[in-house]
């Protein structure tokens, strides 16, 4: 079964702080990789994403990075602020299978006052 | 905007009964999708399909069935629900490799 496996499960940063979150994928054809935010109560929405021929890119304080030869991907978010106290989940899917986006399990990120 | 509609938004159901969820979108999107979300397990993969009148098995489809009648509208069947199927569910539509937009969920709780 395709696995998406994102760490850590939970995390806990001061305002103004970097938060860095990790994902890593086994699947070689998956080729786009989104990361998707979830505030309680809500439905999970787009944040940033990535497509395999790109190593970084950047919205404002997300920064989401890529690493073929590694398989893995990170979301980093400098100036953390607890308006960023949410869940997110990192994604992929593929050309060849692209009716099925498989996510990652989810971080819970608390960002402290 | 992109938007997709689910009905109804909190659902109390007897076990034995029968569940069914509705979603709506308005986005001209081919692929729909069913998740449930549970506290460990993330969003997994109930049902989906690429166009109205398909549906095909997502990563745990016993016990649900899914319908998709038009474009527009994708179902999720509880044909006899159980405690289990306690959860929030959540559906979404998308194209191949573009962003997937999500409903507001239903939270689902089986008696």
């Amino acid at each position: 079964q395709q696995q998406v496996r994102q760490s850590p499960q939970s995390l806990t940063v001061w305002e103004g702080g970097t938060t860095v979150l990790t994902c890593s994928y086994e699947d070689s054809t998956f080729n786009y990789f989104p990361w998707y935010q979830q505030f309680p109560g809500e439905g999970p929405a787009l944040l940033i994403s990535i497509l395999s021929v790109s190593d970084k890119k950047e919205d404002g304080r997300f920064t989401t990075f890529f690493n073929k030869r590694e398989k893995k991907l990170s979301l980093h978010i400098i100036d953390s602020q607890p308006g960023d106290s949410a869940t997110y989940f990192c994604a992929a899917s593929d050309d060849t299978n692209a009716y099925k986006v498989i996510f990652g399990k989810g971080t819970h990120l608390h960002v402290l006052p | 905007e992109a938007a997709v509609t689910q009905s109804p938004r909190n659902k109390v159901a007897v076990t034995g009964g029968k569940v069914t969820l509705s979603c709506n979108q308005t986005n001209n999107h081919n692929n729909m999708y069913w998740y449930r979300q549970d506290t460990g397990h993330g969003l997994r993969l109930i049902h989906y399909s690429y166009g109205a009148g398909s549906t095909e098995k997502g990563d745990i489809p016993d016990g649900y069935k899914a319908s998709r009648p038009s474009q527009e509208n994708f179902s999720l069947i509880l044909e006899l629900a159980t405690p289990s199927q306690t959860s929030v569910y959540f559906c979404a539509s998308g194209d191949e490799n573009t962003e997937v937009f999500f409903g507001k969920g239903t939270r689902l709780t089986v008696v």
